[in-house]
């Protein structure tokens, strides 16, 4: 079954420093990986995507994930955050398998200290 | 260009009573797909509609429908309301209807029922 799987349900990280999320998915074929973002009362804003290629993608706001197929994973990174950054981060896969729907992991919160 | 707009943004209903939701997509996009997010499940996949057709379906009762519209507008319906229907509903569309096309999200209808 696909799954994805986001381990830390929140996180506290002080501005200015570096920042991982991580994410693991489980999807039998070539993955459609996606980053979101969430704040409060929100919709869901794209922070970037991985579809095919560059295992490295960047995306908007600074952030980057990179793909690692051998490990299943899909991790978040940000060198310096900024406390504006705070918010809930989403993971997704989209899957055609039966249809197209996009399958979320279960977010991690974000908090940024001064 | 005009993101994706949801109306109304809030709604309070009581049980047993039924709620009809709105999603206008992007200009040109033909995919509508909506989701529940709520704290205890996390965000799930409604339903996906492209070019009038449901094209997928989650695993909710029967109370929760949908449709499209020639316009590619759609709109989601919960029929007899529960306590447990309370939360936030997003629409997301695309271009096309495929795990390949990248979702854009309205801002969600925050239903809430007493």
């Amino acid at each position: 079954a696909q799954s994805v799987t986001q381990p830390d349900i929140h996180i506290t990280v002080s501005e200015g420093a570096s920042l991982e999320l991580r994410c693991n998915y489980s999807y039998g074929a070539t993955p459609y990986l996606f980053w979101y973002v969430q704040s409060p009362g929100q919709g869901l804003q794209l922070l970037l995507k991985y579809f095919s290629g560059d295992t490295l993608v960047q995306g908007i706001k600074g952030f980057e994930a990179e793909f690692k197929r051998s490990q299943s994973s899909f991790n978040l990174r940000k060198p310096s955050v900024h406390w504006s950054d705070a918010a809930e981060y989403f993971c997704a896969v989209a899957s055609n398998t039966g249809g197209f729907k996009t399958i979320f992991g279960a977010g991690t919160r974000l908090f940024v200290k001064a | 260009k005009a993101g994706v707009t949801q109306t109304p943004r809030y709604l309070i209903k009581t049980r047993g009573q039924q709620v009809t939701l709105s999603c206008s997509p992007i200009s040109g996009h033909r995919s509508v797909s909506w989701y529940q997010q709520t704290p205890g499940q996390g965000l799930q996949f409604l339903f996906e509609y492209f070019s009038e057709t449901q094209r997928n379906k989650g695993n909710f009762p029967g109370r929760f429908s949908g449709r499209q519209f020639s316009n590619s507008r759609s709109e989601m319906n919960v029929s007899t309301l529960e306590l447990g229907d309370s939360a936030l509903y997003l629409c997301a569309s695309s271009l096309g209807s495929g795990a390949n096309n990248e979702q854009f999200f309205g801002p969600g209808t925050r239903l809430t029922v007493l």
